[in-house]
């Protein structure tokens, strides 16, 4: 079975800081991907970044990185010079990328910790 | 491009009382995703079509949820009769067919059921 553990409930970062968002993960599959998601208030999931399992160099865009460590089956978001904006739900989700047949495509996403930047 | 539509955004009823959620997902995606979000929790999988045949719904409850996606384009989701444990957001997401990776999200349907 595949699963997503988020143990940061909250997290606060002052604004310009850099802030990471923990995410572990277990699967006995070896072809999967990564991926972290947004969502504000507004309730719209908004993609962010992606790594999939066989990548050898870490993820990143814009300010986010993704510090994948996949010996410790862990895919840590970093989010660099963090700004009002930022202040959101952060999710976690692992998808299966092998030919699974009917399992394939769904995300299994953790709990979300929500993220508070201050000024 | 225009994004994944949903409607309605809110929606409170009362238990034992039916509802049905929309979706139009972006043009051109042959893959849906319904979602359900309970409040404190991630999104979880309801059902999952490629074009217009299901492809998973083995975490859908099939006693009181529905869904159909009669053309390959929009969607419907039904629940009847509805239970308190049903109060949630209802997310509906689409992907290209094939080895695209990322599932764009619509805004999501709230509902409360009393």
């Amino acid at each position: 079975a595949q699963k997503i553990t988020q143990t940061q409930p909250g997290m606060f970062v002052q604004e310009k800081e850099a802030v990471t968002l923990d995410c572990t993960y277990d699967t006995s599959d070896q072809s999967y991907g990564l991926f972290w998601y947004k969502q504000p208030s507004s309730g719209e999931m908004i993609f962010l970044i992606y790594q999939g399992s066989y990548d050898e160099q870490n993820a990143t865009e814009g300010r986010y990185s993704l510090n994948f460590q996949k010996a410790r089956k862990s895919a840590n978001l970093v989010i660099s010079a963090s700004q009002l904006g930022d202040s959101a739900m952060y999710f976690c989700a692992m998808r299966l990328t092998a030919d699974r047949g009917s399992t394939l495509g769904r995300l299994y996403f953790g709990r979300g910790t929500q993220l508070t930047v201050w000024p | 491009e225009a994004g994944v539509a949903q409607s309605p955004r809110y929606k409170i009823i009362e238990k034992r009382q039916s509802v049905a959620f929309w979706c139009n997902p972006i043009s051109g995606h042959a893959t849906l995703y319904w979602y359900q979000q309970i409040l404190g929790q991630g999104p979880k999988l309801l059902i999952q079509f490629q074009n217009n045949g299901v492809v998973d719904d083995s975490q859908l409850p099939k006693d009181r949820f529905s869904a159909e996606r009669l053309k390959g384009v929009d969607s419907t989701l039904k629940i009847q009769p509805a239970k308190l444990e049903d109060s949630a957001v209802y997310l509906c997401a689409s992907s290209l067919e094939g080895t695209s990776y990322e599932q764009y999200f619509g805004p999501g349907t709230r509902l409360t059921v009393t």
